[in-house]
C-alpha cells in the first residue's frame, strides 16, 4: 500500500504572504504509460466536503483560483498558495490515485498569522 | 447540477447493519467510478471503496468482508451495505464521483454532504 505523508502537519501565514504544503508518497505514483502523476489536492473547509483543487499534480480543476498550483513528480509533490486569503484557511489533503487503496494524507491545517 | 446525495446513515450497534445510499443527478452516472471515502470526527480522510462502470469492485484491507459496493444505474443511485459494524467505522461517509473516468480528469471531482454513521451500544 502507498502510503501519503504531508508536512506540516498545521501552518500559519500572513494574509498575502505564500503557503506550501508538502507531499511525500512511499512509493512513484507516475504511471510511465502516460508520464502522469496520479496525485491530487484537496481542500477541505470546516464542515464541508472536500474540494478538489489540482489533479496529475499540476493541473488545476477549474474554477479553482490561480494563487493555487501545484508541482512535483515521482514521489515529491508540492501545493503552494502564492498569496494567502482569508477564505484560504482549511485543511488540505494530497491523494495518490495510482493504485488501490487509494491513500489521502493526513492533512495540514492552514491558519493565518 | 451536478449533484450527489448521501442518505442512509444512523445510530447502530456494534455487530450490526447499516445500508447506505448515494443519489446522483445531473451526469451520465453509469459512466462514472464512484467511490465512498470517510472521516471520523476531527480526523482525515480515508478511501472506503469503489466501484468500476463494469461493476467491479476494490476495498481496503480494513473493511474488506465486511462492506460491499454495488450501484444500480437504472436509478443513478450507489449503495454500501456495511456489516459486522465497530466503534472504529464511527465517521461521516462520503460518496465521490472519479473524474478521470470520462474527462479524463483526475481525482474526486464531486462529493456529497456526507451521512454519519454512529456504531455505539
Amino acid at each position: 500500500d502507498i502510503v501519503m505523508t504531508q508536512s506540516p502537519d498545521s501552518l500559519a501565514v500572513s494574509l498575502g504572504e505564500r503557503a506550501t504544503i508538502n507531499c511525500k508518497s512511499s512509493q512513484s505514483v507516475l504511471y510511465s504509460s502516460n508520464n502522469k502523476n496520479y496525485l491530487a489536492w484537496y481542500q477541505q473547509k470546516l464542515g464541508q466536503p472536500p474540494k478538489l483543487l489540482i489533479y496529475w499534480a499540476s493541473t488545476r480543476e477549474s474554477g479553482v483560483p490561480d494563487r493555487f498550483s501545484g508541482s512535483g513528480s515521482g514521489t515529491d509533490f508540492t501545493l503552494t498558495i502564492s498569496s494567502l486569503q482569508a477564505e484560504d484557511v482549511a485543511v488540505y489533503y494530497c491523494q495518490q490515485y495510482y493504485s488501490t487503496p487509494y491513500s489521502f494524507g493526513q492533512g495540514t491545517k492552514l491558519e493565518i498569522k | 447540477e451536478v449533484q450527489l446525495v448521501e442518505s442512509g446513515g444512523g445510530l447502530v450497534q456494534p455487530g450490526g447493519s447499516l445500508r447506505l445510499s448515494c443519489a446522483a443527478s445531473g451526469f451520465t452516472f453509469s459512466s462514472y467510478d464512484i467511490h465512498w471515502v470517510r472521516q471520523a470526527t476531527g480526523k482525515g480522510l480515508e478511501w472506503v471503496s469503489a466501484i468500476g462502470t463494469a461493476g467491479d469492485t476494490y476495498y481496503p484491507g480494513s473493511v474488506k468482508g465486511r462492506f460491499t459496493i454495488s450501484r444500480e444505474n437504472a436509478k443513478n443511485s450507489l449503495y454500501l451495505q456495511m456489516n459486522s459494524l465497530r466503534a472504529e467505522d464511527t465517521a461521516v461517509y462520503y460518496c465521490a464521483r472519479d473524474g478521470k473516468s470520462v474527462a479524463g480528469t483526475g481525482g474526486f471531482d464531486i462529493w456529497g454532504q456526507g451521512t454519519m454513521v454512529t456504531v455505539s451500544s
